[in-house]
């Protein structure tokens, strides 16, 4: 049991290109959440999605772009870099169907940097 | 807007009870009290939750005022590996998925040999 993976851990970007982040866990769980954390911040919520072939904007979901084709994968795009959307990508997921609590778990995290 | 206020910084002495309080006045009736931590460079990690009564696992305990205006998260023994950010946020048990996680500045651990 994995947990919460994320694919890469690292990637360097020049300003302009597109790339594709990859969240996948493996608890059945039905919603799954993209979350950016900026130096000395708390997270913020990019992309969320309750459901395999749904998905909803967050608090800052401009430039950023997410699809969920499966349920156990959530993936974050990000179609033109921006030197701003230099981050750490945090992916999370949560419920069990039929479960009383939506507790979120975290993946390792993804560093991006865009010069 | 986080819902919740923590002191910016605490030390603990290793083998210490580290105790860590938040502050939570305008909790509705139906928001449990949750704590995460985030050790440096790590994603978060989630510790314990509670409504009103008192709560322990085996990671922490979490104290829970009779008004629940305040909590208490308590580490019984701190180890230097517990040196992280901590995170009180309030909110639904089960939200549907659609009521993300809030988080704020939190508090920053420091253990100390």
């Amino acid at each position: 049991n994995a947990g919460v993976t994320q694919t890469p851990k690292f990637r360097v970007l020049k300003t302009g290109q597109s790339m594709t982040l990859l969240c996948a866990q493996d608890m059945n769980h039905e919603y799954m959440y993209w979350y950016r954390q900026d130096p000395g911040m708390g997270l913020r919520l990019i992309h969320y999605s309750v459901g395999e072939g749904t998905t909803a904007k967050g608090e800052v979901p401009d430039g950023y772009n997410v699809s969920r084709l499966k349920k156990q994968n959530f993936l974050l795009g990000l179609e033109s870099a921006a030197p701003s959307q230099t981050s750490v990508y945090f992916c999370a997921s949560s419920y069990l169907p039929g479960g009383s609590t939506d507790t979120q778990y975290f993946g390792p995290g993804t560093r991006l940097t865009v010069l | 807007d986080a819902k919740t206020t923590q002191p910016p910084s605490m030390d603990c002495a290793e083998g210490r009870a580290a105790n860590l309080p938040c502050n939570h006045s305008t909790i509705s009736g139906n928001e449990y009290v949750y704590w995460y931590r985030q050790i440096h460079s790590q994603g978060p990690q989630y510790i314990i939750h509670g409504l009103k009564n008192n709560e322990t696992n085996e990671m922490a305990s979490l104290i829970i005022t009779e008004d629940r205006k305040s909590s208490t998260l308590i580490l019984p023994h701190a180890t230097l590996r517990d040196t992280a950010v901590y995170y009180c946020i309030v909110r639904p048990l089960l939200n549907s998925g659609n009521t993300p996680l809030v988080f704020g500045k939190g508090t920053r651990l420091s253990v100390i040999a």
